[in-house]
């Protein structure tokens, strides 16, 4: 079993829709948990952070860790053909060693 | 401002060959990070560096993989001999070194490799 679950995808939605996107996880000494959002062809940039647990918003996206279930969420509200990407679920113990998950490849339909 | 840098972009190589992919971090970061992403495994840490010393190199696969930090603007991951099996795409990451908040990590745009 992998640390870190995440679904593939591929998750194709309308324009508008709302995103949810999980990610699980084994290790219960995760502590730092992640979002990352890759375009084609290029590094993945850091969407959300969150320490421990709890939900964090930032615009349009909120973050929720549950470490109870050791299961993380990211929402995306209103979503825009922009927002088409893989998203990666990432979690670490001591904020440096980063563990991800597969990646969801998203796509937002105009 | 620059982000990170690698360089090559792509490489296409035979088996056998040795292999050199080059990074320079953000300047100021004081730790670096090599990755390597497969559609089989996904995104994997193959080692870090902080302050040039290297504290975590579990990730390496095999004795066939190097990285070296000689100092705080360029790191290399060195593959001899390459095997097709290390087709994947590399990516190098910089950050501060993590104190009482978190540091993002910043990723440059990798190098596609293909071993034939």
């Amino acid at each position: 079993q992998k640390e870190v679950e995440q679904d593939p995808g591929p998750l194709s939605v309308p324009e508008g829709a709302i995103v949810s996107l999980n990610c699980t996880y084994s290790n219960s000494a995760f502590q730092y948990f992640m979002w990352y959002r890759q375009y084609s062809r290029k590094g993945p940039e850091l969407l959300m952070y969150t320490y421990s647990s709890g939900n964090k918003e930032d615009g349009r996206f909120t973050a929720q860790v549950d470490k109870s279930s050791k299961y993380i969420s990211l929402f995306i509200r209103d979503s825009q053909p922009s927002d088409s990407a893989t998203y990666l679920c990432a979690m670490s113990w001591g904020a440096q060693k980063l563990v991800f998950g597969q990646g969801t490849r998203l796509t937002i339909n105009p | 401002d620059a982000g990170v840098i690698q360089s090559p972009r792509h490489e296409v190589t035979e088996m056998g060959q040795e292999v050199t992919l080059r990074c320079k971090p953000i300047s100021g970061h004081n730790s670096l990070f090599w990755y390597r992403q497969t559609m089989m495994r996904g995104l994997e840490l193959l080692i870090y560096f902080n302050n040039n010393v290297p504290i975590d190199d579990s990730g390496m696969p095999e004795d066939r993989f190097s990285a070296k930090m000689p100092n705080a603007s360029f790191s290399t991951l060195k593959i001899q001999p390459s095997e097709p099996r290390d087709s994947a795409v590399y990516f190098c990451a910089s950050s501060l070194i993590p104190g009482d908040s978190n540091q993002p990590q910043h990723f440059g745009d990798g190098t596609r490799l293909s071993i034939l």
